[in-house]
């Protein structure tokens, strides 16, 4: 059974600084791997999306890489801004034929940006 | 419309009830799935649509739980007999092709008292 878990749990940063958003997972055979954003109270916003024969993603400031031999991705966020601050989630789409459209969620990393 | 919708926002019903929660996809998308989002457990999928396949029931947590897709578009989840456990946010997606990024709709938060 695929587990995924992200690291730090929670982090806060002071507004400039980059940083990184550590994704991991048990069963390297995926299809591919998505990031999300979560506000308070609202639902999903798709940051990336990583097939499983890339090694990377970039949008503006974010790049998300991908090492699925190894069962990890980070995500990485240049000058963070209190606008960033937000839940980031990961999630795992399972290689192989069938099913293979069930997203299996870390927990998130829950990001505070302070001006 | 632009992206998914569900509806209501906000449900808080009484232990016992049944209530009825509504998604409406992106429009072409064929795959629609729903999840669930509990306190400290994250996001577990409940149930899948592909066009006009069998849906895959495979994570509804319980006999309670049902979902129907009227004409490949709108789906209704529907949770019979609700307990307090029932209490989280829904979230609906949708895909196309199903192999595709899924988008998510704002999500019904369900309160049962």
């Amino acid at each position: 059974k695929q587990e995924v878990t992200q690291i730090p749990a929670a982090l806060s940063v002071p507004e400039g600084e980059n940083l990184v958003l550590n994704c991991s997972f048990t069963d390297s055979a995926i299809y591919n791997l998505q990031w999300f954003r979560q506000d308070p109270g609202k639902g999903l916003t798709s940051l990336l999306l990583i097939q499983s024969s890339q090694r990377e993603q970039t949008s503006g400031r974010l790049n998300a890489s991908l090492d699925k031999s190894s069962g990890r991705s980070t995500l990485y966020i240049a000058a963070s801004q209190p606008g960033d601050s937000a839940t980031y989630l990961c999630a795992v789409r399972p290689g192989g034929g069938g099913s293979n459209y069930k997203l299996t969620f870390g927990k998130g990393t829950l990001l505070t940006v302070n001006p | 419309g632009a992206g998914v919708s569900q509806s209501p926002s906000n449900k808080v019903t009484e232990k016992g009830k049944d209530v009825e929660l509504r998604c409406d996809p992106i429009s072409g998308h064929t795959a629609l799935y729903w999840y669930r989002q509990s306190l400290g457990q994250g996001l577990e999928f409940l149930i899948y649509f592909q066009g006009n396949s069998a849906p895959d029931k495979s994570g509804l947590p319980s006999d309670r739980f049902s979902a129907e897709r009227t004409g490949g578009s709108v789906s209704t989840l529907t949770i019979q007999r609700t307990q307090q456990e029932d209490s989280a946010v829904y979230l609906c997606a949708s895909s196309f092709p199903p192999s595709a990024e899924q988008f998510f709709g704002p999500g019904t938060r369900l309160t049962v008292l």
